[in-house]
């Protein structure tokens, strides 16, 4: 049983143009979720995801950030027009239920140039 | 909103040493959880508390959740270097719309 994929595992991006951040969830999961690690950081909770519906998106930036999760086919989180400050790990995390344990994939580090 | 806490972000021990460290709501909690990250690793799932005062064993690894099922604390005994990493805590609010918030983390370094 696969577990959470993410891909790409690192993107470098120059400012200015836009990043595309791929989440597989596990087998049977409807639920993702999206975070941000800083470097020494914790987690910074951004969005929360449902087949085809966004549920809690209160932890996006209003502006550039974008997800979504279509019926078919990996989560997809979208940064337009990248700055410096978005140079960090994404992980997107999946889960059976609302509440219960979150499974993470391997992240992907963005490097913004 | 609720706010998990984790006080201090960093602690050093020497190997062979016990390590405490504590979680903290401002909400009673559902549950909590706990997950490992090692360095440029992922968040891994260590273990789920659910009922009040619930004591959880994991070889040198013992996690408590409070009477009040606000605060939780994680004990390693006899640290060793196989123990690096940060030890987030998540708490899963109670209510319709329960999400599970995570604290900032701590990082724990051992010395050999």
């Amino acid at each position: 049983n696969a577990g959470v994929m993410q891909n790409p595992r690192h993107l470098v991006r120059r400012r200015g143009q836009e990043a595309r951040l791929r989440c597989s969830p596990m087998k049977g999961h409807s639920h993702v979720y999206w975070y941000r690690q800083l470097p020494e950081e914790g987690l910074k909770f951004m969005v929360y995801l449902q087949k085809e519906n966004i549920i809690d998106e209160s932890g996006m930036p209003k502006e550039r950030f974008s997800a979504e999760f279509p019926k078919e086919g990996p989560s997809i989180l979208r940064i337009q027009q990248v700055v410096r400050g978005d140079s960090a790990a994404y992980f997107c995390a999946s889960s059976l239920l609302v509440g219960e344990t979150q499974y993470f994939g391997p992240g992907t580090r963005l490097l913004v140039l | 909103g609720q706010q998990v806490m984790q006080i201090p972000q960093y602690q050093h021990v020497q190997e062979g040493e016990d390590f405490t460290t504590y979680c903290n709501s401002s909400t009673t909690l559902s549950n909590i959880q706990w997950y490992k990250q090692r360095p440029g690793g992922h968040p891994v799932f260590l273990i789920q508390l659910v009922k009040s005062g619930e004591v959880k064993k994991q070889k040198r690894l013992t996690f408590q959740f409070g009477e009040a099922k606000k605060n939780s604390s994680l004990h390693i005994t006899a640290t060793q270097t196989t123990d690096v990493g940060t030890y987030f805590c998540a708490g899963e609010s109670t209510g319709a719309n329960s999400k599970l918030t995570f604290g900032k983390g701590i990082t724990l370094s051992v010395r050999p």
